[in-house]
């Protein structure tokens, strides 16, 4: 199956700096999706985007919907100890079909 | 409060033993997961149900058996057919109407070892 290519794959970044990774896919999605994984717990929806272009905004998080629609970016603003995680893209295509990336781990040092 | 809830939080599987891991979902939700997590990697989908006495394989089904009898549930048998079965386990649900754009939502996890 498709796997979505995030990046980037890790990052080590000081507490109050800005975080940006991004997701890529080689076909077109319907829904972009972005998940938080704490470790030994499930993934926790964070943001869903629903048509290209849409810029959405959950607290210090905004992820946009690419005009292409065969990419996404979550950016984090003014990090904190708890942004600590593993940060999943999803991505769902015409046929109803869900694809995942295969994360990115942010590391936030005080 | 609406969920889904995975059980048991860790289990442990003997050499030729099949295990069964319970997802539970009330969200009334049409079609349910189940997604394998190796160390350090993404999720790979083991099989889907869209409807209920319904289920489809994803990539990587050999090993693995489920049954979706109810709406509200989708265990997994990890049978001894499936040779390296340690990794966690993670159970989805969502919403499958055509034209529906709903997200997963996940259950927390089942990690299994072997002993």
């Amino acid at each position: 199956g498709q796997q979505l290519n995030q990046s980037p794959q890790s990052m080590f970044i000081q507490e109050g700096e800005d975080v940006s990774m991004n997701c890529t896919s080689s076909s077109i999605f319907n829904t972009w999706l972005w998940y938080k994984q704490d470790p030994g717990e499930g993934p926790v929806l964070l943001i869903a985007l629903y048509k290209a272009g849409e810029l959405t905004s959950n607290g210090r998080l905004t992820a946009q919907f690419g005009i292409t629609r065969k990419d996404s970016f979550l950016n984090i603003s003014a990090s904190i100890p708890s942004d600590v995680g593993i940060y999943f893209c999803a991505g769902r295509d015409t046929g109803n079909q869900f694809y995942f990336g295969t994360g990115t781990s942010l590391t936030v040092i005080p | 409060d609406g969920g889904i809830t995975q059980s048991p939080k860790y289990l442990f599987r003997k050499e030729g033993q099949n295990v069964t891991l319970s997802c539970e979902q009330n969200l009334n939700h049409d079609a349910m997961y189940w997604y394998r997590q190796d160390p350090g990697q993404g999720l790979r989908l083991i099989y889907y149900s869209q409807i209920v006495n319904d289920f489809q394989k994803g990539d990587i089904a050999e090993g693995y058996s489920v049954s979706r009898e109810k709406k509200e549930s989708f265990p997994l048998t990890v049978t001894s057919a499936q040779k390296n079965p340690t990794a966690f386990y993670l159970c989805a649900s969502s919403n499958y109407r055509t034209g529906s754009n709903q997200p997963q939502h996940f259950g927390d996890g089942t990690r299994l070892s072997i002993l």
